[in-house]
């Protein structure tokens, strides 16, 4: 049972443009939410996170909106970057807790100069 | 030091072999995590170790092992895998008592398991 699910494995835009990249969950229950971003041949890297109690949180170009009604929330990244190329993982716990964070499967980002 | 290092990066081993993955951290976390990911599939959980202590096991089978013999290393030990246990395996490790909810990953190690 998947409760973060990424239903784009990929994603295409030109430099200069906005990435958006999108992510669902089933559990009610989840209260943070976060994105990593994976570049080949290294781990996952924290890029930003929200809490349920907002729903959007900015740190330079990228911004993470939070819909609960909806159980969607999506990273926005403008401009985008050829940089930003690599794969986009969303996660979610349940009163951060780290000991049961769950991943969608990600979405690879590819940004074209 | 940010950083999680994993060895070995690429690991192949018979299903009758006996090899350990293993995982470092000098960030002072109290938690330390295995993760086992296959090809576009998202990370699943294997073990989390709190305070060198084993506080869940995701029901993995007994031919991994974990071990953390202190607060910066954590082990896997591996044997009589099969192949479909080929995958990349990740350590991560996290403050405990933040609320930041922020994973720090290593690189991960490539298992083949032939």
């Amino acid at each position: 049972d998947q409760q973060v699910k990424q239903n784009s494995p990929s994603l295409s835009v030109q430099e200069g443009r906005i990435s958006i990249l999108n992510c669902d969950y089933t559990n009610s229950m989840f209260d943070y939410f976060l994105w990593y971003k994976k570049y080949p041949a290294e781990g996952p890297t924290f890029l930003i996170s929200i809490s349920s109690i907002k729903d959007k949180n900015e740190d330079g170009r990228f911004t993470v909106f939070l819909n609960k009604s909806a159980k969607h929330l999506s990273l926005h990244i403008v401009p985008s970057q050829p940089g930003d190329s690599a794969v986009y993982f969303c996660a979610a716990s349940e009163g951060n807790n780290n000991n049961d964070m769950r991943f969608g499967a990600g979405t690879r980002l590819t940004v074209k100069p | 030091d940010t950083e999680v290092t994993q060895t070995p990066k690429h690991l192949v081993m018979g299903m009758t072999n006996k090899k350990s993955l293993k995982c470092e951290q000098h960030m002072g976390h109290r938690a330390m995590y295995w993760y086992k990911q296959k090809a576009k599939k998202p990370p699943e959980l294997m073990f989390v170790y709190s305070y060198e202590k084993l506080s869940i096991n995701e029901s993995v089978p007994s031919r991994f092992s974990p071990e953390c013999p202190n607060s910066s290393l954590l082990n896997l030990h591996l044997h009589a895998l099969q192949p479909e246990d080929s995958a990349l395996y990740l350590c991560a490790s996290s403050p405990l008592g933040r609320n930041t909810g922020e994973l720090f990953f290593g690189e991960g190690s490539r298992l083949t398991v032939l």
